[in-house]
Order: C-alpha cells, then sequence, then structure tokens
C-alpha cells in the first residue's frame, strides 16, 4: 500500500499568517492515464471531511483562493495565504492513483 | 444538490454485526461507485472498499475481506455497509463517500460505532 506522510502533525499559527502542509508518498502519484489524484481535505470537529483540493492543483468550487496546492509525483504541499479563523481544524492528504486508496495521518491547525 | 445521508449511531457488542446505511440523492445513484472509509480514535482513515450501484459489485480491501459485505438498493437510492465479528477495535466512524476519478468531492455525514461488551 502507498505510505502518505504529513508534515507537521500540529500547525500552531496566527491568524493572518501564511501556513503550508507538506504531504509524501511512498510511490509516486502518477497514474498510468496521466493523472495525479491526489487530494487535499478539511475536516472541522463534528463535520464531514470537505474537499479543497483534486488532482494536486484543483482548488473545488466555494474554495476560497487563499488555499493552494501544489507539487508533483511523490511531494505535494497545501498552502493557506493568510490563516482565517474558519480555517482552524484538520487537513489532511489522500491518493487516489493507486488501490487501496490510502490517507495521511491528518494535520491540526490550530491558533498558536 | 449531492447529498449522502447515512444511518445513526450504532452500539454494538464484541461478536456482533452492523449495517450502516447510505442514502443518495441528488444524482443518478447508479452512475458513481460509492466507497467506504472508516476512522478510528487517533488512528489515520481507512478504506474498506467499495460499491458500484449499477451492478452491485463490490471490491473489498483485504483486512476486511470475509468480515465486510457491501450492498446496494437501487428503489431508494441506499447503500449498506456490513461488518461482522466486531471487536473493540472496529470502534469508528464509518463514512460513504462518492467516488469520482481517484476522489471525493462528497461524504456522508458519518456513522459512529462503538464496540463495547
Amino acid at each position: 500500500d502507498v505510505v502518505m506522510t504529513q508534515s507537521p502533525l500540529s500547525l500552531p499559527v496566527t491568524l493572518g499568517q501564511p501556513a503550508s502542509i507538506s504531504c509524501r508518498s511512498s510511490q509516486s502519484l502518477v497514474h498510468s492515464d496521466g493523472g495525479t489524484y491526489l487530494n487535499w481535505f478539511q475536516q472541522r470537529p463534528g463535520q464531514s471531511p470537505r474537499r479543497l483540493i483534486y488532482e494536486v492543483s484543483n482548488r473545488d468550487s466555494g474554495v476560497p483562493d487563499r488555499f493552494g496546492g501544489s507539487g508533483s509525483g511523490t511531494d505535494f504541499t497545501l498552502k493557506i495565504s493568510r490563516v482565517e479563523a474558519e480555517d482552524l481544524g484538520i487537513y489532511f492528504c489522500m491518493q487516489g492513483t493507486h488501490w487501496p486508496y490510502t490517507f495521511g495521518q491528518g494535520t491540526k491547525l490550530e491558533i498558536k | 444538490q449531492v447529498q449522502l445521508v447515512q444511518s445513526g449511531a450504532e452500539v454494538k457488542q464484541p461478536g456482533a454485526s452492523v449495517k450502516v446505511s447510505c442514502r443518495a440523492s441528488g444524482y443518478t445513484f447508479t452512475d458513481y461507485r460509492i466507497d467506504w472509509v472508516r476512522q478510528a480514535p487517533g488512528q489515520r482513515r481507512v478504506w474498506l472498499g467499495w460499491i458500484l450501484p449499477n451492478s452491485g459489485e463490490a471490491y473489498y480491501v483485504q483486512p476486511f475481506q470475509g468480515r465486510v459485505t457491501m450492498t446496494r438498493d437501487t428503489s431508494s437510492n441506499t447503500a449498506y455497509m456490513e461488518l461482522s465479528r466486531l471487536t473493540s477495535d472496529d470502534t469508528a466512524v464509518y463514512y460513504c463517500a462518492r467516488d469520482f476519478m481517484g476522489s471525493y468531492a462528497h461524504w456522508g455525514q458519518g456513522t459512529l460505532l462503538t464496540v463495547s461488551p
């Protein structure tokens, strides 16, 4: 199985400051069809996960443009340009290239 | 709008079985695969497998093979996940999610399963 490793697992941030989360996979996430199926999700307490980013860098409808995804191969990053209070929660990556789909451990974004 | 609504929380004894439902609305149920994912306390999320609502074909991840059964009822646009021979390690929140292109734009609200004597 592909192992997804996130860092950091805890990210204390100051409101208005940037934040960055890394997600690394144990093997390349480039699919034989050429796509790279790396996703980012946000999960607030008591809520279901919300997809933010799909295929590395495509932002979902309604997701603020302060969220951005980048990377390739085995190394991916989620960046928040200026953290707002509503951004607090757990962020996790998920790969959908290889079966079984696998997930990162999750990163808790919290106020410093 | 697309919605996946799951059944409510369950408390089961070790050795019992549980069946969780996931009712879809807002789209053609048979057009998209439904996956099941769980998250145990303090653990990362784990993929259990999937079902194709149009054919009923299902795929289960190896650790759960023999214990999990995924079915669907197209008349009610509902997918089901049944897990048997429960142990305390099965205590988790179980989610259904609609798969498309290796991603989940839509998730159910989650069903908490507690396995306790």
